[in-house]
């Protein structure tokens, strides 16, 4: 089963920030947050991930509590094509080989 | 290619009819994965593999699933004597580090 737990759905004004929460209570010390996302009809494709400190790349920023029970992925101007469905996933940076392991995600609507 | 590359793209299949399914990782990249994504759900792991060792399958769901990857790159997904249970986008994943690289998948419709 997921270690995650995302709110099935949000919307978003295009041009606004989206904020992605996710929980992950139970997460352990070795573990890193990663985030996903899956347009329709395409894979997956990687966000960003995290151990402890806030990371910030081209496509979004990651935002983990200090006790890393949970995170929140930002979009900080989202489009139209940032409309998907948004996988938080928790796992061992060092299970490289250990299959990501998915939730139904939370699909984000973008509109204008 | 610069991505994972995944054939057919649909496969339309009589229940009961054999399916390969082809992956092609990315060149170089030593862990690939197989997952199932039915309608509306997450993908579901299915089976890993480092180079040509399948190193985990307890994700395939019977014993009618089976998937191989001889020579450490490409590597084939194949379902014996598919059910309509089995309809699903089949997705493949290759990494060489902790970031997965997903193929558009294989759209499977048993009739």
């Amino acid at each position: 089963d997921a270690k995650t737990t995302q709110p099935p759905s949000m919307d978003c004004a295009e041009g606004r920030a989206a904020n992605l929460p996710c929980n992950h209570s139970t997460i352990s010390g070795n573990e890193y947050v990663y985030w996903y996302r899956q347009i329709h009809s395409q894979g997956p494709q990687y966000i960003i991930h995290g151990l402890k400190n806030n990371e910030t790349n081209e496509m979004a920023s990651l935002i983990i509590t200090e006790d890393r029970k949970s995170s929140t992925l930002i979009l900080p101007h989202a489009t139209l094509r940032d409309t998907a469905v948004y996988y938080c996933i928790v796992r061992a940076l060092n299970q490289a080989g250990t299959a990501l392991i998915f939730g139904k995600g939370t699909t984000l609507s973008v509109s204008s | 290619g610069a991505g994972v590359s995944q054939s057919p793209r649909y496969k339309v299949a009589k229940r009961g009819q054999d399916v390969a399914l082809r992956c092609d990782p990315i060149s170089g990249h030593v862990s690939l994965f197989w997952y199932q994504q039915a309608l509306g759900q997450g993908p579901e792991f299915l089976t890993y593999f480092q180079n040509e060792a399948q190193l985990d399958k307890s994700g395939l769901p019977s014993d009618r699933f089976f998937a191989e990857r001889p020579e450490g790159s490409v590597s084939t997904l194949k379902i014996q004597r598919t059910q309509q249970e089995d309809s699903a986008v089949y997705l493949c994943a290759s990494s060489r580090n902790e970031k997965l690289f997903f193929g558009s998948g294989t759209q499977l419709s048993v009739l």
